[in-house]
């Protein structure tokens, strides 16, 4: 597509339920990454895929976190058994490679817990 | 710790005024620097890059400098506009794919 979609846009989702974020990065970009923004706070890396490599998982916050990516496009981040201090904007963005090119970002999913 | 520090966290002006952000960052190595705008409800938008290397680069209204040797970058916005009103964030590049970004400052542009 034209740009990074994610869906939803918004979730308000119960404590302890299970949410699942979508990302469909810019076709050929092979870098997809994820973050999380809180109110108030600069963005904190959760995960980021290259190509076929192993993903870099070390920003994931606890083992509650999860992601794939499907065919080298479409990302999934699954977070189990939801908290209030989950709350936040999670926004994926890609690239075309690691460094060189900057990111493109989505508009983000904005995840409320409840 | 790498960490990359923005002042103000908030400002106001009036339409038509001149600003400038400011960014400290004590991250290295040191690859580039980046600007983005974040408009409410938006992912962020890349304004400027500059490699160490290079002391200013301009992109319209918005022109960024970098001073390497005391890590210090700021953001001057001429003529501003209603649509100025925004969160710039800061982003330092260490090199690697993990990009350090500063905690913003937010932007009102007032009629």
């Amino acid at each position: 597509g034209a740009g990074v979609s994610q869906s939803p846009s918004n979730k308000v989702t119960e404590k302890g339920k299970d949410v699942e974020l979508r990302c469909d990065p810019i076709s050929g970009h092979t870098a997809l990454y994820w973050y999380r923004q809180s109110l108030g706070q600069g963005l904190e890396f959760l995960i980021y895929f290259q190509g076929n490599s192993a993903p870099d998982k070390s920003g994931l916050p606890s083992d509650r976190f999860s992601a794939e990516r499907t065919g080298g496009s479409v990302s999934t981040l699954t977070i189990q058994r939801t908290q209030q201090e989950d709350s936040a904007v999670y926004l994926c963005a890609s690239s075309l490679d690691r460094v060189n090119y900057g990111y493109t970002f989505g508009s983000g999913t904005r995840l409320t817990v409840v | 710790k790498n960490q990359v520090e923005q002042s103000p966290q908030s400002l106001i002006i009036l339409e038509g005024k001149n600003c400038t952000l400011q960014c400290n960052y004590t991250v290295s190595p040191f690859s580039n620097l980046r600007w983005y705008k974040q408009d409410t409800g938006r992912g962020p938008v890349s304004l400027t890059i500059m490699t160490f290397s290079e002391n200013t680069k301009s992109n319209g209204r918005y022109t960024a400098t970098l001073d390497a040797d005391t890590k210090q970058s700021s953001l001057h916005i001429t003529a501003s506009q209603l649509s100025d009103s925004a969160s710039y964030i800061c982003v330092v590049i260490p090199g690697d794919y993990k990009y350090i970004f500063g905690t913003g400052t937010r932007l009102k542009v007032l009629a």
